[in-house]
């Protein structure tokens, strides 16, 4: 059963350029959450999805950011017109349906996002 | 909504010290607690998780947990720290409201062992 992955590992933009950075969940999760981590700081939440539903995006940046988690293929992070202070890990979790009966979430590796 | 904080930004100890790394949360109600490690480089790993039941947890690598309710703490502990131990460490709270159960990170403690 291969783990949450994320892709690219590593993404370089141009200051104006658009990121977007995939998120595949583990087999038989179908909730997603993106975390984002900057330079010597902990991990801060951004954007809950479940498939084809955002639940809670109370950590996005009101503009530029979006997310979406379609009933096929990956969850996506999309960051329009990246800026320097963009730059950061961005990491993606996964849990199972049933959240509330206790699981716990599941990270990928991140992809790191630098904007020059 | 919930809270996490880890007062311990840096931690150095000489390997076999004793590791005491301290987290508290706020949120009156339910809750499910965890303890993640961050290698250098490496994505997030669980170290141990509190869901209910007896209150002190053992992890991985010889990592044990303390849930102490009444203090809404959830202290990291190990008896005799390795040099590989170096690592971040992040405490999480998940606050069960059923529907929108999004995890809440603490700042994370840096632990630097010396050989």
């Amino acid at each position: 059963n291969a783990g949450v992955m994320q892709n690219p590992r590593h993404l370089v933009r141009r200051r104006g350029q658009e990121a977007r950075l995939r998120c595949s969940p583990m087999k038989g999760h179908s909730h997603v959450y993106w975390y984002r981590q900057l330079p010597e700081e902990g991990l801060k939440f951004m954007v809950y999805l479940q498939k084809e539903n955002i639940i809670d995006e109370s950590g996005m940046p009101k503009e530029r950011f979006s997310a979406e988690f379609p009933k096929e293929g990956p969850s996506i992070l999309r960051i329009q017109q990246v800026v320097r202070g963009d730059s950061a890990a961005y990491f993606c979790a996964s849990s199972p349906q049933d959240r509330g009966s206790n699981t716990e979430a599941f990270f990928g590796q991140g992809t790191r996002l630098t904007v020059v | 909504a919930q809270s996490v904080s880890q007062h311990n930004h840096h931690v150095i100890l000489s390997e076999a010290a004793s590791l005491e790394l301290g987290c508290n949360y706020s949120y009156g109600g339910t809750v499910n607690l965890f303890w993640y490690v961050q290698y250098p480089g490496q994505h997030l790993q669980l170290l141990l998780k509190y869901f209910s039941g007896d209150p002190l947890v053992k992890g991985i690598k010889g990592f044990e947990a303390e849930f102490i309710k009444s203090k809404f703490s959830f202290n990291l502990r190990k008896p005799s720290v390795q040099w590989s131990d170096t690592a971040e460490y992040f405490c999480a709270v998940n606050a069960l409201n059923f529907g929108n159960e999004k995890l809440t990170f603490g700042t994370g403690t840096r632990l630097t062992i010396i050989p």
